[in-house]
């Protein structure tokens, strides 16, 4: 069984549109995290959730916005995209979120905004 | 959290040790050093962390200076399937896992 999914794998579309990525974790785990990876190939870090309550916001523009609708879940939505927004978009989870716990990471969502 | 200096690349050979260096000079005292990694196309994957003792697991060990201002990992026989970026990580209690740009380990068959 997959620990951290997300779907879709890979998403095209065109500028100004609204999108969404979902992301389920089966580890039990109280945190999740999404982070962006540019075509630079470097990873940081948007948002983490614990407990569906938002305690990460990587000064991440507003028409990104994270939504969990419970501690196994935690999807990205996408208002009126970019083409800077175009990268690779990964989630992962944690148990606990203090920071010691390892993170586990899903296999990525490939988004191009045209 | 402290930063990190890691090569851009190494090579090794298939079977043989892979020692990948990363300097953390400005470590503080309860920092711990993570250490991930990042398959073509994949999802980053932990390997190991410690904070001031040598560690080892299934997959790698970790040598952390008695200064604690470098470590090595380790990566006993290495395989054309642990070429990857590798990720020296440092940090204490933040959630945020801030990766640098990593060594690219390319094993040669």
């Amino acid at each position: 069984d997959t620990a951290v999914s997300q779907t879709p794998k890979y998403l095209v579309t065109q500028m100004g549109n609204d999108k969404s990525i979902k992301c389920e974790q089966n580890l039990g785990h109280d945190t999740m995290y999404w982070y962006k990876q540019d075509s630079k190939k470097f990873l940081k870090i948007m948002f983490s959730y614990n407990n569906k309550e938002l305690i990460i916001n990587e000064t991440v523009p507003n028409r990104f916005s994270p939504k969990s609708p419970d501690k196994a879940h935690l999807n990205l939505h996408i208002n009126s995209l970019e083409l800077g927004d175009s990268a690779v978009y990964f989630c992962a989870s944690s148990q606990d979120g203090t920071g010691r716990d390892t993170q586990y990471f899903g296999p990525g969502t490939r988004l191009t905004v045209l | 959290d402290a930063k990190t200096t890691q090569p851009p690349s190494m090579d090794c050979a298939e079977g043989r040790a892979a020692n990948l260096p990363c300097n953390h000079s400005t470590i503080s005292g309860n920092e711990y050093v993570y250490w991930y990694r990042q398959i073509h196309s994949q999802g980053p994957q932990y390997i190991i962390h410690g904070l001031k003792n040598n560690e080892t697991n299934e997959m790698a060990s970790l040598i952390i200076t008695e200064d604690r201002k470098s470590s090595t990992l380790i990566l006993p026989h290495a395989t054309l399937r642990d070429t990857a970026v590798y990720y020296c990580i440092v940090k204490t209690g933040a959630n945020n896992l801030f990766f640098g740009t990593g060594t690219r380990l390319t094993v040669i068959p």
